[in-house]
């Protein structure tokens, strides 16, 4: 596609929910990374991919976050029993580049808004 | 530790040029971003550098000082639509982008 295309774009769960929260990247791009931003906060790393491989997850807060990109296009980032302090916008991003020299732009879609009640 | 220090906020005025500051302590160096953020909205790339000096793009402009660590965006003849945040990232040794909390720019007529 054109962009970065995320969804749902706002979600409302009730503490100890599950949710879901899907990335669809610019086709052909090699790298997919999500991010975490809290309010008047830059983005916070959680996980990234080259194709389907996880390469980084360091930035997951639990085990109860887990992101996957099975055929490594899309991804999906789960959340399980969700938790008050997981209130935030994911941001997903990506890019041409694998680990190659030059600037590693990242195009990002516009979020995923999580209120957890 | 790895850390990003810009301003929180900063206003000017309309058709003025602004400059937000930014350093950074990284483990190993690849390039210094700038993005823009409307509120409610995706960060979008402004600007890379990755050696010294300064690099121009129409309005915008951007800094870097390797062995300072320090880095600034120059916005000129400033518009009410350049009120947004604005992310400075480092990129360290590993390739991973080391992001400030970000600018918030207030533009005032």
């Amino acid at each position: 596609g054109a962009g970065v295309s995320q969804s749902p774009r706002y979600k409302v769960a009730k503490r100890g929910q599950d949710v879901a929260l899907r990335c669809d990247p610019i086709s052909g791009h090699v790298s997919l990374f999500w991010y975490q931003q809290a309010l008047g906060q830059g983005p916070e790393f959680l996980t990234y991919f080259q194709n389907e491989a996880q390469l980084d997850k360091s930035g997951l807060p639990s085990d109860r976050f887990f992101a996957e990109r099975p055929e490594g296009s899309v991804s999906t980032l789960k959340i399980q029993r969700t938790q008050q302090e997981d209130s935030a916008v994911y941001l997903c991003a990506s890019s041409l580049r694998g680990q190659a020299t030059g600037a590693n732009v990242l195009t990002f879609g516009a979020g995923s808004r999580l209120t957890v009640l | 530790g790895q850390n990003i220090d810009q301003p929180t906020e900063m206003t000017a005025t309309e058709g003025a040029i602004v400059q937000i500051n930014c350093t950074y302590q990284t483990s190993g160096f690849n390039g210094l971003f700038w993005y823009q953020q409307h509120a409610g909205e995706a960060p979008t790339f402004l600007s890379y550098n990755v050696l010294d000096g300064l690099e121009e793009k129409g309005r915008f402009s951007s800094f870097l000082s390797r062995s300072k660590g320090y880095s600034y965006l120059l916005l000129k003849e400033l518009q009410m639509k350049d009120s947004a945040s604005y992310l400075c990232a480092a990129e360290d040794s590993n390739y991973q982008l080391i992001w400030g909390a970000g600018t918030k720019l207030i533009i005032k007529p």
